[in-house]
């Protein structure tokens, strides 16, 4: 059974700087692994997502890289920003084959960017 | 950009009454999940739908758990007696094919059981 660890599980930082985020899973048979913001109370975002094949993805400030053989991913921030503070998920799907294709979510990074 | 959208956005119901959770999963999408999220806690799969029928649940969906499409757009999660412990967001996802990258999720039902 698949497992999802995201650590830390909160993280406070002066706004400016660059963080990262981890994220691990036990069961390197993924298709693709995607990263989640979610502001309190509210809905999921989808961030990036990496296919298997990729290491990595960028989108703006964000930079997210998937070392499928050790099953980790990072989520990395660059220049952080007071509007980054939420809580970021880490999600996988197993490869094609398997099951119904349902995500498997870490419990979230919390992070407070201070002014 | 197609959305899915779920109703309501919140529900507030006493023990041991049914709800019923609503969404309108974006069109062309064959697979459909409803996940859920205890306050505080990992989001979690409850079920999978394809092809109007379930096609994998996890032990959290039992027989006081339903899901069905009734119309070829709305895909409804049922609970028929409500417990306290059912609190949460829950959130309907949907998925265009297997070798499609993305699930797209709808906003989720904040659900109160009281």
């Amino acid at each position: 059974k698949q497992e999802v660890t995201q650590i830390p599980a909160a993280l406070s930082v002066p706004e400016g700087e660059n963080l990262v985020l981890n994220c691990s899973f036990t069961d390197s048979a993924i298709y693709n692994l995607q990263w989640f913001r979610q502001d309190p109370g509210k809905g999921l975002t989808s961030l990036l997502l990496i296919q298997s094949s990729q290491r990595e993805q960028t989108s703006g400030r964000l930079n997210a890289s998937l070392d499928k053989s050790s099953g980790r991913s990072t989520l990395y921030i660059a220049a952080s920003q007071p509007g980054d503070s939420a809580t970021y998920l880490c999600a996988v799907r197993p490869h094609s084959g398997a099951g119904s294709y349902q995500l498997t979510f870490g419990k979230g990074t919390k992070l407070s960017v201070i002014p | 950009e197609p959305e899915v959208t779920q109703t309501p956005s919140h529900q507030v119901t006493q023990m041991g009454q049914e709800v019923i959770l609503r969404c309108v999963p974006i069109s062309n999408h064959l697979y459909f999940y409803w996940y859920r999220q205890i306050l505080g806690q990992k989001v979690e799969f409850l079920v999978s739908f394809y092809n109007n029928e379930i096609s994998e649940k996890s032990e959290i969906f039992d027989d006081q758990f339903s899901v069905e499409r009734p119309d070829g757009s709305n895909f409804t999660l049922k609970i028929r007696s409500t417990k306290l412990e059912d609190s949460a967001m829950y959130f309907c996802a949907g998925l265009a094919g297997v070798f499609s990258y993305e699930q797209y999720f709808g906003p989720g039902t904040r659900l109160t059981v009281t």
